[in-house]
């Protein structure tokens, strides 16, 4: 299995629905981050969690929400999906510290998503 | 804020050449820097990093790079290229001031390898 899961690895949805992309992970790491992949932008910081109780907006945040229901989950919410949403997006971890496997981020597969 | 600019979208390189992906980062005291890879239809994954000691880390399948702080640089470098070695490479870098480690990433190189 996975260390870092994400579902749905696929999602084709339409212009106003609600949209919940979840993420669970085994490393049992306490930061946990999702990104977004659009061609040619790279990867861009949607929200990140160093616990349980602290959520913490990024670069991108309008247009989503997050959820920490647990140390080993972490799911991205889009309440009203618009089409230039429509991206491919990365659930992360990492563990904190200055030991040399810190702050090295451990990734899922991807969940693509496109808006309608 | 930190920034980080990949200076090639794209690299076309033939087989068993050497190959340089470039990666420049905006000035900064204290930095982590790191090169991920991503294959098709895959998520990233670590190819090397540099955190402290020598400037010159080693990475996996046979990749290396170079921390250079007066140019604020850390360019990725392979002595001979294999067409698995095809895939989008991300420079990223950690602000170290403020404590939060949140890596930036670049936009990413394109490395195609033609046999």
């Amino acid at each position: 299995d996975a260390d870092v899961t994400q579902t749905p690895r696929n999602r084709i949805t339409k212009t106003g629905k609600r949209i919940m992309l979840e993420c669970s992970q085994t490393k049992g790491h306490d930061r946990m981050y999702w990104y977004r992949q659009d061609p040619g932008l790279g990867l861009r910081l949607i929200y990140y969690s160093f616990d349980v109780k602290d959520i913490n907006k990024g670069e991108i945040s309008d247009g989503y929400s997050v959820s920490r229901q647990a140390q080993a989950k972490f799911s991205l919410s889009l309440e009203s999906a618009i089409p230039n949403q429509t991206a491919l997006y990365f659930c992360a971890t990492s563990k904190t510290g200055v030991a040399s496997g810190a702050n090295v981020l451990t990734f899922g597969a991807g969940s693509r998503l496109t808006v309608l | 804020a930190q920034s980080v600019t990949q200076l090639d979208s794209q690299v076309p390189v033939f087989e068993e050449a050497p190959v340089e992906l470039r990666c420049n980062y905006s000035s900064s005291v204290s930095v982590y820097l790191f090169w991920y890879v991503q294959y098709p239809n895959q998520g990233l994954q670590l190819l090397l990093k540099y955190l402290s000691g020598s400037t010159l880390v080693k990475g996996i399948n046979g990749f290396e790079a170079e921390f250079n702080k007066s140019q604020t640089s850390f360019h990725l470098r392979k002595p001979s290229v294999h067409i698995s070695d095809t895939a989008e490479y991300f420079c990223a870098v950690s602000d170290l001031t403020g404590g939060s480690y949140i890596p930036t990433f670049g936009r990413g190189t394109s490395l195609i390898v033609h046999p």
